[in-house]
C-alpha cells in the first residue's frame, strides 16, 4: 500500500498569500495518478486536480498541481477567503487507492 | 447538475447490519463507475469499495472485505453498500462518489455523506 504523507499539517496564511502544500508518497505513483481535493466543514470533498497537474472542471486557475514520482505539490497562487479549508491528496496509481491525512489551510 | 443523495445511515450495534443507498441524478449513471469512501472521527479519508459501470469489476479495501458488499441498480440510478458484521471501527461518515474515467480511481463528485455509528 502506498502511504501518502502531507505537509505541513496546518498552514497559517493571510488572504492574498501563496500556499504550497506537499504530498510525498512512500513509493512511486504510477502514471502520476495523483489527485487533490478540497473539503470544507460539513461539505463534500471537491476535486481540484487529477493526474498530478490537470485542473478539474470549473476549478480556478489559481490552483495548480505539479510533481511526479513520489513528490507532488498543490499551489494556490493567491489565497481567496473561500480557499481556507482542508486539502487531501489521493493516489490512484496503485491498489488500494490511498489518501493523505490532509493539510489544513487556516487564516492567519 | 450532478446530484448524489445518500440515505440509510444511523446507529447500529456491533455485529449488526446496515444498508446505505446513494441515488444519482443529473448524469447517465450507467456510464460511470462508483465508489464508497469513508472518514472515521479524527481520521483521514479511506477508500472502501468501487464498482464499475456494469458491475463487472468490484473491489474492496482489506478492512471491509468479506463483510461489506457493493452493488448498483442502473435502472434505478442507485448505488448500494450492504454492511454486515459491523465493528466499532466502521464508525465513520460514508460518502458515495463518482468515478469519472473508467479504469481510474479518482472521484469527481461526492455526496454530502451519511453517518454510520457502531456502538452498543
Amino acid at each position: 500500500e502506498i502511504v501518502l504523507t502531507q505537509s505541513p499539517g496546518t498552514l497559517s496564511l493571510s488572504p492574498g498569500e501563496r500556499a504550497t502544500l506537499s504530498c510525498r508518497a512512500s513509493q512511486t505513483v504510477s502514471r502520476n495518478y495523483l489527485a487533490w481535493y478540497q473539503q470544507k466543514p460539513g461539505q463534500a470533498p471537491r476535486l481540484l486536480i487529477y493526474a498530478a497537474s490537470n485542473r478539474a472542471t470549473g476549478i480556478p486557475d489559481r490552483f495548480s498541481g505539479s510533481g511526479s514520482g513520489t513528490d507532488f505539490t498543490l499551489t494556490i497562487s493567491r489565497l481567496e477567503p473561500e480557499d481556507f479549508a482542508v486539502y487531501y491528496c489521493q493516489q490512484y496509481g496503485g491498489s488500494p487507492v490511498t489518501f493523505g491525512q490532509g493539510t489544513k489551510v487556516e487564516i492567519k | 447538475e450532478v446530484q448524489l443523495v445518500e440515505s440509510g445511515g444511523g446507529l447500529v450495534k456491533p455485529g449488526g447490519s446496515l444498508r446505505l443507498s446513494c441515488a444519482a441524478s443529473g448524469f447517465t449513471f450507467s456510464n460511470y463507475g462508483m465508489a464508497w469512501v469513508r472518514r472515521a472521527p479524527g481520521e483521514g479519508l479511506e477508500w472502501v469499495s468501487s464498482i464499475s459501470s456494469t458491475s463487472t469489476y468490484i473491489y474492496y479495501a482489506d478492512s471491509v472485505k468479506g463483510r461489506f458488499t457493493i452493488s448498483r441498480d442502473n435502472a434505478k440510478n442507485s448505488l448500494y453498500l450492504q454492511m454486515n458484521s459491523l465493528r466499532a471501527e466502521d464508525t465513520a461518515v460514508y460518502y458515495c462518489a463518482r468515478i469519472p474515467v473508467s479504469g481510474t480511481w479518482y472521484f469527481d463528485f461526492w455526496d454530502q455523506a451519511t453517518l454510520v455509528t457502531v456502538s452498543s
